[in-house]
Parts: C-alpha cells; sequence; structure tokens
C-alpha cells in the first residue's frame, strides 16, 4: 500500500518568515502534486513534479521532487498571510487515476 | 467555462438513512472520481467513473456506491448512514483516467450524519 506522510502537520509562523514542508514515502511515484486547500474550498492544484530532481518554482514557492521520486518538499519564502491554509501532497499509480494524499499540513501566518 | 459543480453543498443526515450527492464535472472532462475528506486529514479516494462505470475503487465499504450518466455528471450515494460518515465529501473531474492528468476539485459537500 502507497503512504505518503507529511511533516509537519501543523505550523503557526510570522510573517516574512520562511518554511519547508515535507511529503515521504517508501514508494516510488510516477508524479507528485502539491494543493492548497482553504477552508470550505476544495484543493487547488499549486504544481505537478514529474522527473526525480526536478524543482519548480512558482513565485515565493518551490517545490522539490527527490531523485528517486520518493519524496517531495515545498519551500515558501517570506510568508504572508495570504499563505495561510491546509498544503497537501498526492501522488498515484500511473495511469489509475486514483491520487493518494498525504494528512496535509495546516499553516497559519499572523501577521 | 464553469469549474466543477457540487451540491449540495451542506446536508444533515440522521443515522441509518441514505444521502446522494451530485457532481457535474468540469466542461470537456469525461472522468469523475469522489473523495471523502474528515475535517482536518487529506482526501481519501472512494472510487473513480470512467465511461459510466466504476473504474477503480478505494477501501470503502458496499454502501458507497455511485454513478456516472452519459453526459459524464455524477452521483455518490450512501446508504445506512453511520456518524463515522461525516465529511467533506469531494469531487474532482479531468480529461482520461490517469493520475497523472490534471484533475480539478469542486467546492464539496458537507455531510453531517446525527
Amino acid at each position: 500500500t502507497q503512504l505518503l506522510e507529511q511533516s509537519p502537520q501543523f505550523l503557526s509562523i510570522q510573517e516574512g518568515e520562511n518554511l519547508t514542508v515535507y511529503c515521504n514515502s517508501s514508494s516510488v511515484f510516477s508524479s507528485l502534486q502539491w494543493y492548497r486547500q482553504e477552508p470550505g474550498e476544495g484543493p487547488v492544484l499549486l504544481v505537478t513534479v514529474v522527473t526525480g530532481g526536478e524543482v519548480k518554482k512558482l513565485k515565493r514557492l518551490t517545490f522539490q521532487f527527490g531523485d528517486a521520486r520518493k519524496d517531495s518538499s515545498l519551500h515558501i519564502t517570506a510568508a504572508q498571510p495570504g499563505d495561510t491554509g491546509l498544503y497537501l501532497c498526492a501522488g498515484g499509480p500511473s495511469n489509475t487515476g486514483k491520487l493518494i494524499f498525504g494528512q496535509g499540513t495546516t499553516l497559519q501566518v499572523k501577521p | 467555462d464553469a469549474g466543477v459543480t457540487q451540491s449540495p453543498t451542506h446536508l444533515i443526515k440522521t443515522r441509518g438513512q441514505q444521502v446522494t450527492l451530485r457532481c457535474s464535472p468540469k466542461s470537456g472532462h469525461d472522468t469523475v472520481s469522489w473523495y471523502q475528506q474528515a475535517l482536518g486529514q487529506g482526501p481519501q479516494f472512494i472510487f473513480q467513473y470512467y465511461e459510466e462505470e466504476e473504474r477503480q475503487r478505494g477501501n470503502f465499504p458496499d454502501r458507497f456506491s455511485g454513478h456516472q450518466f452519459p453526459n459524464y455528471s455524477s452521483e455518490l450515494n450512501v446508504n445506512a448512514l453511520l456518524l463515522g460518515d461525516s465529511a467533506l465529501y469531494l469531487c474532482a473531474s479531468s480529461w482520461g483516467r490517469s493520475s497523472g492528468n490534471t484533475i480539478y476539485f469542486g467546492e464539496g459537500s458537507w455531510l453531517t450524519v446525527v
């Protein structure tokens, strides 16, 4: 059974600080996706990483896929209150359509 | 272009009752998946529908069933509701069945079982 473990589960920081969220598995994934979910809404896709070692940047967010495609990280630089939300990593066996989600990281950025 | 739409947004049911949740996929999408998300947790895959058939299923009992219509819309049915079925039910749509395809989520249906 493929599992994804995220850490930390909760993070409360001050505006302007940097943070990193980790997503780890003992299994290889063909791709990993990162989502952000706000209260009362569905998850919104931020990025998909496909190639081992790949790094993608989305403004102040940097996503990295591990060389062995078993782990990924999300780094936020100079966090802002608007970054507050639940961050989810997800992956799935290719060609099955079944996404496995981590348990999520709840981020609170205080002004 | 409408995204994924779900109805109802909130509902309250009593233990033992049955519930039907509805989903209209994003325009151009032919695949619908359903997820259950407990408070503070990540979504869990229930099942996926493609070409009006259930193609993949997660670890959920037979009380959870679904249907996909010719216009690609879908329903999720849950029978004999338990308190533990209280959760946010998310519908997601994509073009094609691969987990590598970009999927879009609706805002979900909040189910409370009392």
